[in-house]
């Protein structure tokens, strides 16, 4: 079973900083990762798909990298409303299996 | 507008039942993979079950043999059937779509909350 760990698990920043997080897989996912964003109360929202290519309606300030193992999503200047906690997700190939990370705690610095 | 709407959730006994309920709107619901995601109060997100258009399903260990995700194309609706249920599945139960061709959850609904105590 593939496992997704996440770092840090919490990060602490201010508005118009660059938030950089990272989640590692434990093997080869090729470019088949996504992320998601939670706010409290509410069910998450895809982010990013493919690695690096962003949802539909998601600004530009969201950007995703990486393949194999290791993945970056990077938010350039946060705004007040992207404090949230970030999952990422990978699909094994057969048979079919999904997986989370622990996820990423942004919070107000 | 693209919807998922849940129902069904509430309190059982241990070693009961419950079926859950999703209603799709919005997209044409028979061309998507769909599944169920769950979450714990204060925890993260664990994937439930999913079905393909075919009507193939896919569970991980930890419900394989205890729940059953099904759907009724006809009526635009997902279900899961949980059985045995013990207190560790306990959360807020979502569901989700599965985006054409990319293998992540681009539609959720708001949940519904499914809590296993005596």
């Amino acid at each position: 079973e593939i496992v997704l760990t996440q770092s840090p698990a919490t990060l602490s920043l201010s508005p118009g900083e660059r938030a950089t997080l990272s989640c590692r897989a434990s093997q080869s996912v090729s470019s088949y990762l996504a992320w998601y964003q939670q706010k409290p109360g509410q069910a998450p929202r895809l982010l990013i798909y493919d690695a690096s290519n962003r949802a539909t309606g998601i600004p530009a300030r969201f950007s995703g990298s990486g393949s194999g193992t290791d993945f970056t999503l990077t938010i350039s200047s946060l705004e007040p409303e992207d404090f949230a906690v970030y999952y990422c997700q990978q699909r094994s190939n057969w048979p079919p299996k999904y997986t989370f990370g622990q996820g990423t705690k942004l919070e107000i610095k | 507008e693209v919807q998922l709407v849940e129902s069904g959730g509430g309190l059982v006994q241990p070693g009961g039942s419950l079926r859950l309920s999703c209603a799709a709107s919005g997209f044409t619901f028979s061309s998507y993979d769909m599944h169920w995601v769950r979450q714990a109060t204060g925890k993260g997100l664990e994937w439930v079950s999913a079905i393909g258009t075919a009507g193939d399903t896919y569970y991980p260990g930890s419900v394989k043999g205890r729940f059953t995700i099904s759907r009724e194309n006809a009526k635009n609706s997902l279900y899961l059937q949980m059985n045995s249920l013990r207190a560790g599945d306990t959360a807020v139960y979502y569901c989700a779509r599965e985006g054409s061709g990319y293998l992540a959850f681009d539609i959720w609904g708001q949940g519904t909350m499914v809590t296993v105590s005596s």
